[in-house]
């Protein structure tokens, strides 16, 4: 079945641009039907969505972030990838990349989170 | 922009009915989905498109929904229900993705 797996540095000091990386297997993420997403939860808080990259490149981010955020795909390596740039402490948080089913707009598939902590 | 409201924190007797809501005006055009979250990992999807079950959810679970409000329902709640739910839908624009602040369901 499909997993995801998210990957990247877990300590990124202010200032500088968290990028993280989720590669899927089990799948192809050119197989189309899927929204790959970007979600993140601070400490004891709820979800926040970031953005979604289609197979194709086509990206929707969270307005409230979108000036912030770029998302990439990499279908030869079956991955997708976020950069959020100008970290402060106030992007501390658990990311997760997850599958969203585009005919039912369900999250279907999460990665397991990873932890990134902004810090000098 | 568009919100969901969710009430933080709801109880319920084990065995017990318990609903939990979710208010926005998103959800006049949009379904709902909810998830379930447990202490140290990642959300779970229990209910897409306002009503359907994913397989492996127990039948305990149930969607339903109208007008501004969806709802989800555990029938005979047991203790491994207790967790964070969360709703999530479209906003308004229908381009992006909006979650509701969470209900902490704890289960006596």
């Amino acid at each position: 079945q499909v997993q995801l797996q998210e990957s990247g540095p877990g300590l990124v000091k202010p200032s500088q641009t968290l990028s993280l990386t989720c590669t899927v297997s089990g799948g192809s993420i050119s197989s189309g039907g899927y929204y790959w997403s970007w979600i993140r939860q601070h400490p004891g808080k709820g979800l926040e969505w970031i953005g979604f990259i289609y197979y194709s490149g086509s990206t929707y981010y969270n307005p409230s972030l979108k000036s912030l955020v770029t998302m990439s795909v990499d279908t030869s390596k079956n991955q997708f990838s976020l950069k959020l740039s100008s970290v402060t402490a106030a992007d501390t948080a658990v990311y997760y990349c997850a599958r969203m089913v585009a005919a039912n707009d369900g999250f279907d598939i999460w990665g397991q989170g990873t932890l990134v902590t902004v810090s000098s | 922009s568009s919100e969901l409201t969710q009430d933080p924190a709801v109880s319920v007797a084990l065995g017990q009915t318990v609903r939990i809501t979710c208010q926005g005006d998103s959800l006049r055009s949009y379904y709902a989905s909810w998830y379930q979250q447990k202490p140290g990992q990642a959300p779970v999807l229990v209910i897409y498109g306002k009503t359907n079950r994913p397989s492996g959810i127990p039948d305990r679970f149930s969607g339903s929904g109208s007008g501004n409000t969806a709802s989800l329902t555990i029938t005979g709640a047991q203790a491994e229900d207790e967790a964070d739910y969360y709703c999530n839908s479209r906003d308004n624009s229908g381009y992006h993705m909006i979650f509701g602040g969470g209900t902490k369901l704890t289960v006596l």
